[in-house]
């Protein structure tokens, strides 16, 4: 079966730090991968979307990158984080476009101070 | 520009009675619809969904109603128990890759 693993659960960086936060996904090949981001009192965000390796669409221009290094593991970054960087931030995988359910990690709780 | 709306932040339902979570839409290019059910500090959990050639999905005690000229789905919980307390959220696919998202509706069932 497949599973979906994020790291790390929770993080407290202070403006102006680098981020990096993994997601790599077992059990399945070529999936596309998202990220997503819920800040407080908000839905969910899409951040960046891939259906393959080197094939990365953003979707919110914001002080953010993805990268895909492997074709089972995304990537989150920022070279300086923003006090509004703050939030909870999912990854996700499915199969195709069609209609298949993204599923999606348990979350990396991100707090900049 | 939100195209997937939940209007009702909240809602508090007795145990027992229907729990029934709203949401609207506005691209009338979505066809397929899903319900996602998401407890504090973990992701969201995939519940239901249903396609736009239909009307309504039943899987137990979930049932989704979709009324596309309304540009309006529904998720119906009954009978709600007190585990069923949770962060619902809807989600709007236009056969491309990604959901839309609405902003949940925060479910209480109370005993």
């Amino acid at each position: 079966s497949q599973t979906i693993h994020q790291w790390p659960a929770t993080l407290v960086q202070p403006v102006g730090s680098p981020l990096s936060l993994e997601c790599t996904v077992e059990g399945t090949s070529n999936p596309n991968l998202y990220w997503y981001r819920q800040a407080a009192g908000r839905g969910l965000q899409l951040l960046f979307y891939s259906i393959g390796i080197d094939q990365i669409s953003s979707e919110v221009p914001q002080n953010l990158s993805a990268s895909r290094p492997q074709d089972r593991q995304f990537i989150l970054s920022s070279k300086k984080l923003l006090l509004s960087d703050s939030g909870f931030y999912l990854c996700a995988w499915t199969l195709g476009p069609g209609n298949s359910p993204l599923h999606f990690g348990n979350g990396t709780r991100l707090t900049v101070t | 520009d939100q195209q997937v709306k939940q209007n009702s932040p909240s809602l508090s339902v007795q145990e027992g009675r229907i729990s029934i979570l709203n949401c609207d839409y506005t691209n009338s290019m979505f066809d397929y619809f899903l319900w996602y059910k998401k407890y504090p500090a973990e992701g969201p959990t995939f519940l239901i969904s249903i396609s736009s050639i239909k009307d309504k999905n039943e899987d137990g005690r979930f049932t989704v109603f979709l009324n596309k000229s309304a540009k309006h789905l529904s998720l119906h919980i009954v009978p709600s128990q007190p585990g069923d307390s949770a962060v619902y959220f809807c989600a709007a696919r236009n056969s491309g890759y990604a959901l839309n998202f609405g902003k949940g509706t925060s479910l209480l069932v109370t005993p």
